[in-house]
């Protein structure tokens, strides 16, 4: 079974820049995940897709980050424009029902 | 806010020793989960326990969950050099979203 898939890897810009993550889930997994985990910190969920329809945004800063989940495979999470306090790794992870997360291996972010 | 609280922040243990993690939560919880983070890569689930279990094992992992307490604890025995990781426990408060602690980050000594 192929894993949770994310790109880039790692990304530098320049605050007030925007910059784009992706990620492709497992195939069949309904439930998909976008969390930021800051050095030295857990992750934190940002945003909840079920299928293509949003589940939890509350820890979402709207304002500057956005995501999306056409047709409720892959999904794109933005930020614009960037600040410092978002340099972060951030992950997606996908499930099925009750089964356990699986994650990808994350997109390294680094704010100039 | 971060529901888990894991104890210690940082563990150095020789090859062979136990590595003991403990995790504290606030609210009650649907089940809770550990997760293994490696260098560089995303988490690994490790290991399950629901609200009505008391202790579950899974190869060299042994996971305890004291709910009048609100703790649990993870039990690495034999520990390798490959265990070097950090080790997340997370709680589900029923609704398949997660809140993870800060972790403890582990080094096995060869």
């Amino acid at each position: 079974e192929a894993g949770v898939a994310q790109s880039p890897r790692y990304k530098i810009i320049e605050k007030r820049q925007s910059v784009a993550f992706w990620c492709n889930p497992i195939s069949g997994h309904a439930t998909l995940y976008w969390y930021q985990q800051i050095l030295g910190q857990g992750p934190k969920l940002l945003i909840q897709f079920q299928n293509n329809g949003v589940v939890d945004d509350s820890q979402l800063p709207k304002d500057r980050f956005s995501a999306e989940r056409l047709k409720g495979v892959d999904s794109t999470l933005k930020i614009q424009p960037a600040k410092l306090e978002d340099s972060a790794v951030y992950l997606c992870a996908s499930s099925q029902g009750d089964q356990p997360q699986h994650f990808g291996d994350g997109t390294r972010l680094s704010i100039l | 806010s971060q529901q888990g609280e894991e104890d210690p922040q940082a563990l150095s243990i020789q090859e062979g020793e136990n590595a003991t993690m403990n995790c504290s939560y606030k609210t009650s919880i649907n089940n809770l989960q550990w997760y293994r983070q490696n260098s560089g890569r995303g988490l690994v689930h490790l290991i399950l326990i629901r609200s009505n279990e008391r202790e579950k094992h899974s190869g060299r992992l042994r996971v305890t969950l004291d709910t009048s307490k609100k703790s649990s604890s993870l039990l690495i025995t034999a520990s390798r050099a490959a265990d070097t990781a950090s080790y997340f426990c997370a709680t589900d408060l029923n609704d398949y979203k997660l809140s993870f602690g800060a972790g403890t980050t582990v080094t096995v000594r060869a």
